[in-house]
């Protein structure tokens, strides 16, 4: 069965670096979405793409925040200085095909800014 | 403002019982519903889409009310792997956005032996 790939599983930074987590969508997926869940609390939405542009962002998603696509199969979002509220789990989605609405998620890349 | 909530939880029930687990959203506009479940430190997985005439997948069934902006799931004859955090999920696609996927906290289910 196809799925939404993460790594790393688990990242662990310093406060103020850059981190790039990765994703490889379901393969003929076309939209892709990052979201993100603080330990204990609910799964918030960070930006949808498609035809490689942002289609949507949260207020979340501020100027430290950007995603590419830098070939046909990846998807990053990348945090350019990292704060201690970073930390939390960072999930991919993708959609497609006949049930665009339906996101698929990836296992997810825990972050833990220090 | 909240844009979905759900019953806080936690739910624990013996083996063989029935649950029942309920949702309201605030946007009217909302356009898709699902039930995902989550387990412990894991990605949220789709159970099942929501639809206003209902739906049933086995053990689980699903009912939409757009009117009171209600939506419910119910296991009968919960099995110890149904033990999990269960998210109402809404989805307000439409016009020229992709849309976005709101979730409520979860709540808590534990089957017991």
């Amino acid at each position: 069965e196809p799925e939404v790939t993460q790594t790393p599983s688990h990242q662990v930074t310093q406060m103020g670096q850059e981190v790039i987590l990765r994703c490889v969508p379901i393969s003929n997926h076309l939209y892709f979405y990052w979201y993100r869940q603080i330990l204990g609390q609910k799964v918030e939405f960070l930006v949808s793409f498609y035809n490689n542009e942002i289609s949507e962002k949260s207020e979340i998603f501020d100027d430290q925040f950007s995603v590419e696509r830098p070939d046909g199969s990846n998807f990053t979002l990348k945090i350019r200085s990292t704060k201690l509220e970073d930390s939390a789990m960072y999930f991919c989605a993708s959609s497609g095909g006949l049930a665009k609405n339906i996101q698929y998620f990836g296992a997810g890349t825990r972050l833990s800014v220090l | 403002r909240k844009e979905v909530e759900q019953d806080p939880g936690p739910f624990n029930v013996p083996e063989g019982a029935t649950v029942a687990f309920n949702c309201t959203y605030s946007n009217s506009a909302s356009q898709s519903f699902f039930w995902y479940r989550q387990d412990c430190r894991k990605e949220p997985k789709l159970l099942m889409s929501v639809y206003s005439s209902g739906n049933e997948d086995g053990r689980f069934t699903a009912q939409l009310n757009r009117a009171s902006q209600y939506i419910s799931l119910l296991i009968r004859d919960s099995k110890l792997s149904d033990s999990a955090t269960y998210l109402c999920v809404v989805n307000t696609e439409g016009g020229s956005t992709l849309g976005r996927l709101y979730f409520g906290r979860g709540t808590q289910l534990t089957v017991w032996p």
